[in-house]
């Protein structure tokens, strides 16, 4: 599976959108964008995947560059439940899914 | 609310200890993961079963962790003997063949002194 590259940190304003941005400049044809998100002391939660077009759903929106080599999570309206460490992963769907996670994106909500 | 059950949520042992760690799936799931996490380390895959059979424990410590799930409802982790670098949260999420969501338990906070 194609690696990630992630800003160790951000800090957003509570109300406002938060965009994480995501490198995975080696993605494969047939690898997915994933992001996951881990609260404190909490299991991690899916949030969101796409393969090339963007994605929206109730929590998040994805944004895939045309050549894929990049993306951006979108919280539209960033609460203070939103804080907790954000990952981005990729990796093949069509195979057993084992999901590995890099060290993320601590992302910060301030009010 | 569907969602994975592990026990005990915390773990504090002795060196040289046995620990058992269980996790109940969701009901239905037929894929079973688990992960470690430390600050060192971040999450790592320790194994993941398909239909009970497991089909990767290679991030899994051989001579003292071993992975089982007795029936579908069930999937055990043990340490025999612990040691104090085994202190860690300990995830077990389940899933189903050929979707793409993994639902994470509350972990297994383990304390190996």
């Amino acid at each position: 599976d194609a690696k990630t590259t992630q800003p160790p940190s951000m800090d957003c304003a509570e109300g406002r959108a938060a965009n994480l941005p995501c490198n995975h400049s080696t993605i494969s044809g047939n690898e997915y964008v994933y992001w996951y998100r881990q609260i404190h002391s909490q299991g991690p939660q899916y949030i969101i995947h796409g393969l090339k077009n963007n994605e929206t759903n109730e929590m998040a929106s994805l944004i895939i560059t045309e050549d894929r080599k990049s993306s951006t999570l979108i919280l539209p309206h960033a609460t203070l439940r939103d804080t907790a460490v954000y990952y981005c992963i990729v990796r093949v769907a069509s195979r057993d899914y084992k999901l590995s996670f890099g060290a993320g994106t601590t992302v910060t909500v301030r009010a | 609310d569907a969602r994975v059950t592990q026990t005990p949520r915390h773990k504090v042992t002795e060196m040289g200890q046995e620990v058992t760690m269980r996790c109940q799936p969701i009901l239905g799931h037929n894929t079973v993961f688990w992960y470690r996490q430390t600050m060192m380390q971040g999450l790592e895959l320790l194994a993941y079963f398909r239909n009970r059979a497991p089909l990767d424990d290679s991030g899994m410590p051989k001579d003292r962790f071993s992975a089982e799930m007795p029936d579908a409802t069930l999937a055990t982790l043990k340490i025999q003997p612990s040691e104090p670098r085994d202190s860690a949260v300990y995830f077990c999420a389940s899933g189903l063949q050929g979707h793409t969501e993994a639902f994470f338990g509350q972990g297994t906070r383990l304390t190996v002194v």
